[in-house]
């Protein structure tokens, strides 16, 4: 059985640009959950993805958007990068939408 | 005002000391998680309590839903437990995680 994974580890960008983050869930699990960590700060709910359909959102604008595919792996896109954009982005994955979330390593994006 | 709130930010002690952390929180909730995170970014699974109290080796955790307010405890404190705490509590509403900002802990040898 294998974790989360997610790639790439690092990425650094530049102002408006556009990025995509992958997301491998735990074997089995359904239900992936996006993160935004800014530097000393708690994560911040993106957005979470049940059975590849967006199953609630949190306060971030449209140009943050993501993906869940058949076999639960899952994207998270931004576009139009800011510099506020740089941050960890966390993901996890859980068998149910409200079951315990297993977490990925995070990349670490940086918008110059 | 936060809805959920850490108490302390930091915290420095020497090993071996009984650990608390405390957490409160305003909304109401279906399930409450305690994480670890390590430099570097990763996050760790603590546990995850909507009543009562849990034990995993020399971690407790306690909740109480009427006073909306749970601590998580380390006894025997080591070095190795060196990290941020934090706590997060599940919407009822929306399954939503919404997080604690932290505690930080150094356990000094």
């Amino acid at each position: 059985e294998t974790g989360v994974t997610q790639s790439p580890t690092h990425l650094i960008k530049t102002r408006g640009q556009q990025v995509t983050l992958r997301c491998s869930s735990q074997s089995g699990h359904n239900t992936v959950s996006w993160y935004q960590q800014a530097l000393g700060q708690g994560p911040q709910f993106i957005f979470q993805y049940y059975r590849e359909e967006e199953n609630g959102r949190g306060n971030f604008p449209p140009r943050f958007s993501g993906l869940q595919f058949p076999n639960y792996s899952s994207e998270l896109n931004v576009n139009a990068l800011e510099l506020d954009d740089s941050a960890l982005y966390l993901c996890a994955s859980s068998l149910m939408a409200d079951n315990e979330q297993f977490f990925g390593p995070g990349t670490r994006l940086t918008v110059l | 005002k936060n809805e959920v709130e850490q108490s302390p930010q930091n915290l420095t002690a020497q090993e071996e000391e009984f650990i608390t952390i405390n957490c409160s929180y305003s909304v109401g909730i279906s399930a409450l998680h305690w994480l670890q995170q390590h430099p570097g970014g990763g996050i760790v699974s603590l546990f995850m309590l909507s009543s009562g109290k849990k034990k995993h080796g020399r971690l407790i955790a306690t909740i109480n839903i009427q006073e909306k307010h749970s601590s998580l405890h380390i006894t025997a404190s080591h070095p190795r437990d060196s990290a941020v705490y934090i706590c997060a509590v599940r919407s009822y509403s929306n399954y939503q995680l919404i997080w604690g900002a932290g505690t930080k802990l150094i356990i000094k040898p």
